[in-house]
């Protein structure tokens, strides 16, 4: 099946620095999506970006679909923006989300 | 659109015992998944519905385990006969369509004693 590796699995910044979150994936995919998950566990939709760049207020994203990876952009990190990130592709076969082991966030004050 | 919205949000069991989760898709959602959630891992996929029809269930999910979505609608997901080991968050989501964004319910956090 398909795999899907994120790095780095942890990373601590200082409020207001910028990071890169990379995501790799082994096959073609029908759907990609960035999830934050909150200390009480929810999953919160970041972008759904199979391909192509996205742009959200501080957060961006960008999906190189033919080379398999996909990275998150965080600037101006703020320590709201702690917690853990999540990776997850859909493979063309449809159905289930895969999801990869997490980048835990931690950013200082 | 209210969300997807799982109940009970905490669910506290003795071993042995059997154990039921409801989850309700965001309304015209076509699909809904089930998904289970240890420490220090990411969600692994265990069942969806196309509308009503159960079209794949993960290995992961044993004879004790059963998942339901009657009429379409919400979905019951069940264990019977509890482990320690089924001790994890048990997450929901929907799709409008295969492919589409996957939105997630906050969660069922099950501790079997």
């Amino acid at each position: 099946g398909i795999q899907v590796e994120q790095s780095p699995p942890d990373l601590i910044l200082q409020e207001g620095a910028n990071s890169t979150l990379r995501c790799n994936f082994s096959d073609s995919v029908n759907n990609l999506q960035w999830f934050h998950q909150n200390p009480w566990g929810q999953l919160i939709n970041l972008f759904y970006i199979p391909s192509g760049t996205k742009q959200n207020g501080r957060l961006s994203a960008t999906t190189v679909a033919t080379e398999r990876y996909s990275l998150l952009y965080i600037s101006s990190s703020q320590t709201t923006d702690s917690g853990v990130y999540f990776c997850a592709v859909e493979s063309n076969q449809g159905g289930k989300l895969i999801f990869g082991q997490g980048t835990e966030l931690s950013v200082k004050p | 659109d209210t969300g997807v919205s799982q109940n009970p949000r905490h669910k506290i069991t003795k071993r042995g015992q059997n154990v039921t989760f409801r989850c309700d898709p965001i309304s015209e959602h076509n699909r809904l998944y089930w998904y289970r959630q240890t420490l220090g891992q990411g969600p692994e996929f265990l069942t969806y519905f196309q509308n009503e029809a159960q079209l794949e269930k993960s290995r992961l999910l044993s004879d004790r385990f059963s998942a339901e979505r009657p009429k379409g609608s919400f979905s019951t997901l069940e264990i019977q006969r509890t482990e320690q080991g089924d001790s994890a968050m048990y997450l929901c989501a929907s799709s409008l369509v295969s492919g589409g964004t996957q939105y997630f319910g906050p969660g069922t956090r099950l501790t079997v004693l």
